[in-house]
């Protein structure tokens, strides 16, 4: 059984400001995992992915996570936060076969000027 | 290309009404799969396909049919639509088993009064 939980459903950053989204997973075998970020009415769109390669990942738009296998955790950071960031972030897991995603309940990032 | 595609982007129902959500995609991928994303849920796997001619349940499929007739499309059914099934669909394809990334459609978004 695999499931991924995302503590906060909304977080607000000030423009320059750090982003940090939070991800917990629960996984039976060693996971992959992956942040999704969807913008208003349009279908979601990898950011990065962890697949047993380096822990720390780089992601597009200046995005990365780190895995932390003692900690159960791939939390979502960015150093300095811009407006076009404002989007709601998906944070999934999988680790069965036919990958198969697991999805966690979404964070939407409201980013104030 | 395209990439992932979706018809009709919208849809109003009434209840008992049937319908199919048509998914295509032009990258050759073996899976493929159908979510409904509802407020605070996050994605949820309906159906899913991990070659042509073959369809699995996913997490919610009651109510819900699939074909994939051909590799590049997957239709999802509904036979007798209930207002539970208000929703915004989406499809998504994967290369294979060795790869990880799904690629999203647009969505379709379905109101069933």
């Amino acid at each position: 059984a695999q499931s991924v939980t995302q503590l906060g459903s909304h977080v607000s950053v000030s423009e320059g400001a750090l982003v940090l989204l939070r991800c917990n997973y629960s996984s039976s075998v060693p996971p992959y995992l992956f942040w999704y970020v969807q913008y208003p009415n349009q279908g979601l769109q990898l950011l990065l992915k962890y697949t047993s390669a380096a822990t720390l990942v780089k992601g597009i738009n200046g995005f990365e996570a780190e895995f932390k296998k003692s900690e159960t955790s791939f939390h979502l950071t960015k150093p300095s936060a811009h407006m076009s960031d404002a989007a709601e972030y998906f944070c999934a897991v999988s680790s069965g076969g036919y990958q198969k995603v697991t999805f966690g309940t979404g964070t939407k990032l409201q980013v104030i000027p | 290309n395209a990439g992932v595609t979706q018809t009709p982007k919208f849809r109003v129902l009434k209840t008992g009404q049937s319908m199919t959500l048509l998914c295509a995609q032009d990258m050759n991928h073996e899976y493929m799969y159908w979510y409904r994303q509802d407020p605070g849920m996050g994605l949820r796997l309906i159906h899913y396909s991990v070659g042509e001619g073959t369809t699995a349940k996913g997490e919610v499929p009651d109510g819900y049919n699939v074909s994939r007739l051909k590799k590049q499309n997957f239709l999802l059914g509904l036979e007798s639509a209930a207002p539970s099934q208000t929703s915004v669909y989406f499809c998504a394809s994967c290369a294979g088993i060795q790869f990880h990334e799904q690629y999203f459609g647009p969505g379709t978004r379905l109101t069933v009064t």
